[in-house]
This record gives structure tokens, sequence and C-alpha cells, in this order.
């Protein structure tokens, strides 16, 4: 069964404007990890920002915040002020159970123009 | 930060060869990880290793072998290379195990087998 579901089609925005990216997951675990991570075209993978299951607060790492809603199991990233170099695929991805393994999604692609 | 360096960005080799993807990490971390990445297929887990000589399977472990002699050292090995092994490869550590640790990625290594 998949645990991260991101099924938006590619994004444009428009520059210094915010973006929004969805992200559900599915676990029975009450501890559980989220994580954000951005792929540009060049390959790397770059780690954003983290969310932990028992925070009561939503993560916020410089122009990059959760929107962290638990009884929804939707952990979106906010990219505020949108700048060209964020251009990207943006993966969520979860670790849940103990388990050494993160469960990724299948990304959202961001296309920031000016 | 966390420096995790693999030896190639790109790589071209032949059908039946042997091949040794290398990568290291600066930052004392416990595990590590070998990732392949292919469009539609989204990052799926090759092999992981928790400790020094100690590694454990992922989802697609067949065709390929690791070695971590060495703690800040992990290797992957396509034994005797098909072209179905073209793919992006990513190397990854964490520093403990644990839900809340994130991963974090070397630059990638894009391998294609002629």
């Amino acid at each position: 069964a998949q645990k991260i579901t991101q099924t938006q089609p590619g994004m444009f925005v428009q520059e210094k404007e915010a973006v929004t990216l969805d992200c559900t997951y599915d676990t029975s675990d009450q501890s559980y990890g989220l994580f954000w991570y951005k792929q540009p075209s060049s390959g790397e993978m770059i780690f954003l920002i983290y969310q932990g299951s028992y925070d009561e607060q939503n993560a916020t790492e410089g122009r990059y915040s959760l929107n962290f809603q638990k009884a929804r199991k939707s952990a979106n990233l906010v990219i505020s002020a949108s700048q060209l170099g964020d251009s990207a695929m943006y993966f969520c991805a979860m670790r849940d159970g103990g388990n050494n393994r993160l469960a990724f999604g299948k990304g959202n692609q961001v296309v920031v123009i000016p | 930060d966390v420096k995790v360096t693999q030896s190639s960005r790109y790589l071209v080799k032949r059908t039946g060869e042997k091949v040794f993807l290398e990568c290291v990490q600066d930052m004392d971390h416990e595990n590590m990880f070998w990732y392949r990445q292919d469009p539609g297929l989204g990052l799926r887990l090759i092999y992981f290793s928790y400790d020094v000589k100690m590694k454990e399977k992922g989802d697609i472990p067949e065709g390929y072998s690791v070695s971590r002699e060495k703690k800040e050292r992990f290797s992957l090995i396509l034994e005797s290379a098909s072209t179905n092994q073209t793919s992006m490869y990513l190397c990854a550590s964490s520093l403990v195990l644990g839900i809340h640790q994130p991963q974090h990625f070397g630059d990638g290594t894009r391998l294609s087998i002629l």
C-alpha cells in the first residue's frame, strides 16, 4: 500500500508568490516523522524540513513551512516568496514504526517563472 | 553541515562489467543507504547498513551487493551490470536509527550501462 501520496500535476508559480505542495500519508503508528526534500535538475536530494507526529507546532525553516494536519493525515509544504532557484522536484517522505526506511512519494514538479 | 560524497556524477559502463559506486560521509553517521531513482517509480531502497560490516536488504537488492568495511564508506556493487540497471543512484546517511532522523543525500550518480 502506498504510504505517501503526492498527486498534484506539475506547477508553474510566479516569482515572489507562495506555493503549497500537497502530501498525504498513511500510517497506523502514533509516532512517525515526516520529511520534505528538494531535488533540482542537477540531481542532488536536499533535506528541507522535518515534522514529528507529536510536535504541536508546525515546523518552519526559513521560507519553508509545513502545514501539518494530523487528523487529516496531511503534511503540506508551503514555500513563501518563491525564487527562481526553487524550481525543482519536491518529495514528501515518512518514517514510522521504528522503521529505518524512508517511504517517499512520487514528487511534485515546481517551475518558478519570472 | 553533513557532507555525503559520491565518487562519480556520471558513469558509463558496459554490460557484464563489475561496477563499484562509492559513497563517503564525513559526519560519523551510523546508517548508510543506497537508492535508485527511476522516472515513474520514484526512489527505491536497494540496501542499507546500520553499522560497519552490517547490511540489510532493501526493496530491490537483486543484482546488487554492498560493502561497508569502514564507518564512513558504503560501496554499492553491480556484480554483472545489465542495461536495466541504468539509473540514477543516490547514497544517503543518517546519524542513528530513529524515526526523527533525516537522511542526508549525496549528489547522485547517473549510471548508464551500454
